[in-house]
């Protein structure tokens, strides 16, 4: 049973136009989500997270929102530009202490057209 | 530099013969683990460790070992790899974030 789940396998925007990901999970337990950014041959990186106490979080061009009653989060890359180009991965998980374990989505491959 | 560094990046390797992929990392962290990741199933926990002697499985254990030895090494060890475990593994340090390997590309013929 898939609980991060990312429908969308892709997704193609014009450069210098927003980019919205989808990220739906389904256990309520879940309360803290991150998403990580993945290019060919290289291992993922944090990008940005959220706790589930906000709704919004910023971090220069990326904005992560979180709907708790809904189970959705989003990520939000303003301006995209085409270094952009990479697979993002949705995670989440129950705390944040040393036994916590990072749940992820199947992740989806974003294309910033030049 | 803080990093987490896997080797071989590549094998390609037959069933049944037994292979080791090493991971270490220089961020003194307690926490590893290994994941892989295939074609439309993301990435998937195999097992994780807390702390020096402390391991557990994760979601797909089936057919690997880990040890944990030292705090900064955490090998995965396939003792008779099959074609199913053709996949793309990564080693990951420190829970949030986690910081991952560049990968481990692995073939079973």
């Amino acid at each position: 049973d898939q609980q991060v789940k990312q429908n969308s396998p892709s997704l193609s925007v014009q450069e210098g136009r927003i980019s919205i990901l989808n990220c739906d999970y389904t256990n309520s337990m879940f309360d803290y989500f991150l998403w990580y950014k993945k290019y060919p041959a290289e291992g993922p990186t944090f990008l940005i997270s959220i706790s589930s106490i906000k709704d919004k979080n910023e971090d220069g061009r990326f904005t992560v929102f979180l709907n708790k009653s809904a189970k959705h989060l989003s990520l939000h890359i303003v301006p995209s530009q085409p270094g952009d180009s990479a697979v993002y991965f949705c995670a989440a998980s129950e705390g944040t202490g040393a036994n916590s374990k990072l749940t992820f989505g199947k992740g989806i491959t974003l294309s910033v057209r030049p | 530099e803080a990093q987490v560094t896997q080797n071989p990046r590549y094998l390609i390797t037959v069933t049944g013969k037994k292979l080791t992929v090493t991971c270490s990392q220089n961020m003194n962290h307690e926490y590893m683990s290994w994941y892989r990741q295939d074609p439309g199933l993301g990435l998937r926990q195999i097992y994780y460790s807390m702390n020096v002697e402390v391991t557990d499985k994760g979601d797909v254990p089936e057919g690997y070992k880990v040890s944990r030895k030292e705090k900064r090494n955490f090998p995965l060890i396939l003792e008779s790899p099959s074609p199913n475990q053709t996949s793309l593994y990564f080693c990951a340090s420190g829970p949030f974030p986690q910081y991952f390997g560049p990968g481990t590309r692995l073939t079973v013929l």
